[in-house]
């Protein structure tokens, strides 16, 4: 199993519609998550963190699903500017490392 | 607060080149990361270093690649004697602290010709 996995897509959905992504990891002991937007050949920016059971921003919402492993993030009334590769990362540091591990993202295509 | 700054932003190299990209981190951030996306791919971590110490080089390739955070200056991703392979987007990011937010620069895409 992959440490982070993430359905790549493409979600294409209309304007106005909400959509939701959906972010597996294997590492039971992670304690916090990221979700990141990339835009196309653009550096990753980071959208969200979640550090409890879940954050809202806006028409953003993560929510952390510890029993089953995955964190998801959903979208309320989707723009045309929500067009990206959502990215999900998941941190792992202690003694000598520090580093997240990234899914591979999943592409949302908001269409007019 | 100028943020990550990377350079440069685009790199062309012939094979057998050398290939050296730069990383200044946040102001105030001490942990610089460098990461690789190869075309149609995650990132992939590379290398984590603070001031003259690598502390975690387990995603860089056993030859060819260095990577440096000298006292004074910026950090060094260095690739020797490139090859077509190594033709990706190189990302340097930064963090105040382990854990803690994860900024990255605008990248480095290199090309090997």
């Amino acid at each position: 199993r992959k440490e982070v996995e993430q359905d790549p897509g493409p979600f294409n959905v209309p304007e106005g519609a909400t959509v939701a992504f959906n972010c597996t990891y294997s590492n039971s002991a992670s304690q916090s998550f990221f979700w990141y937007r990339q835009d196309c050949r653009k550096e990753p920016k980071l959208l969200m963190s979640v550090y409890s059971s879940g954050n809202e921003d806006g028409r953003f919402t993560a929510q952390l699903n510890r029993a089953s492993q995955y964190i998801s993030l959903l979208i309320r009334d989707s723009k045309l500017s929500d067009s990206a590769t959502y990215l999900c990362a998941v941190p792992t540091w202690g003694g000598a490392t520090n580093k997240l591990i990234f899914g591979t993202g999943t592409l949302l295509a908001v269409q007019p | 607060n100028a943020g990550v700054m990377q350079n440069p932003r685009h790199l062309v190299r012939r094979r057998g080149q050398e290939a050296r990209l730069r990383c200044s981190p946040m102001k105030g951030h001490s942990h610089v990361y460098w990461y690789r996306q190869l075309p149609e791919e995650g990132l992939k971590f590379m290398v984590y270093l603070q001031k003259e110490n690598i502390i975690d080089e387990s995603g860089m390739p056993k030859e060819r690649f260095s990577a440096e955070f000298p006292k004074e200056g910026p950090s060094i991703l260095r690739i020797q004697q490139v090859v077509r392979g190594d033709s990706a987007a190189y990302f340097c990011a930064s963090s105040p602290a382990p854990g803690l937010e994860t900024v990255f620069g605008q990248g480095t895409r290199l090309t090997v010709v």
